[in-house]
């Protein structure tokens, strides 16, 4: 079954101690990309990859960082998370040609004490 | 600079009234997509159609349709005969750049409630 899969699903964390959210995604996408959504403000972009070992930034990049090693994967790395941080958290992944439509996983609620 | 305005932030009915949620959008390209997205309560999300600006046909399946106005750059979603399962918040989006490669900027959403 075509998926992007994300983890964890639910966290809770303090100020400060790294983390990470791992995405996966089975459809040999070529493009990947995270997305956070606040009340109000529907979807933000926080980075996206064109490929392997490309990666930029969207409209929210500050406080996050990404890698994107392997085509399948893309994880999200908080350094230092901040009650601002505090969001739902999209995965999303898109064949190079054709549409753009885009695949996204579940979601990650992640919670920032 | 590409934007898109769901300028209805929440919407109620009762079941099987028909609802439009309206999608405006700003865009510096002459060729482009629109789509959009459901979210039910359960937070995935879920896409419901893509539109190539080339074509303005109206686009119907079952009880949605869907009306692309290039003249007044909106795209409109319409939900006939409303259910509660249709109850959910739906976004409107638009690629960043060029008419399908780039990332989607999205509405900021409207959230409807489909009472029974």
């Amino acid at each position: 079954e075509a998926q992007v899969t994300q983890n964890p699903r639910y966290l809770i964390t303090v100020t400060g101690k790294k983390l990470t959210v791992t995405c996966s995604q089975n459809m040999n996408h070529e493009y990947m990309s995270w997305y956070r959504q606040d009340p109000g403000l529907g979807l933000r972009q926080i980075y996206y990859s064109m490929n392997v070992e490309v990666t930029d930034k969207g409209d929210v990049p500050e406080g996050y960082k990404v890698s994107r090693k392997e085509k399948r994967n893309f994880p999200l790395i908080l350094e230092s998370p901040s009650p601002n941080q505090t969001s739902l958290y999209f995965c999303a992944s898109r064949a190079s040609g054709g549409a753009g439509e885009l695949f996204f996983g579940e979601g990650s609620r992640l919670t920032v004490l | 600079a590409q934007k898109v305005t769901q300028a209805q932030t929440e919407i109620s009915v009762v079941e099987k009234e028909d609802v439009t949620l309206d999608c405006v959008y700003e865009t510096r390209d002459t060729t482009y997509y629109l789509f959009w997205y459901k979210q039910p309560p359960s937070g995935e999300l879920v896409f419901l159609i893509r539109r190539n600006s080339f074509d303005e046909q109206n686009e119907i399946s079952g009880r949605y349709s869907w009306n692309f106005q290039k003249s007044t750059s909106s795209f409109n979603f319409t939900i006939t005969a409303s259910q509660v399962v249709d109850s959910a918040v739906y976004f409107c989006a638009l690629p960043r750049w060029g008419g399908s490669q780039g990332n989607l900027i999205f509405g900021k959403g409207t959230k409807l409630s489909v009472k029974p």
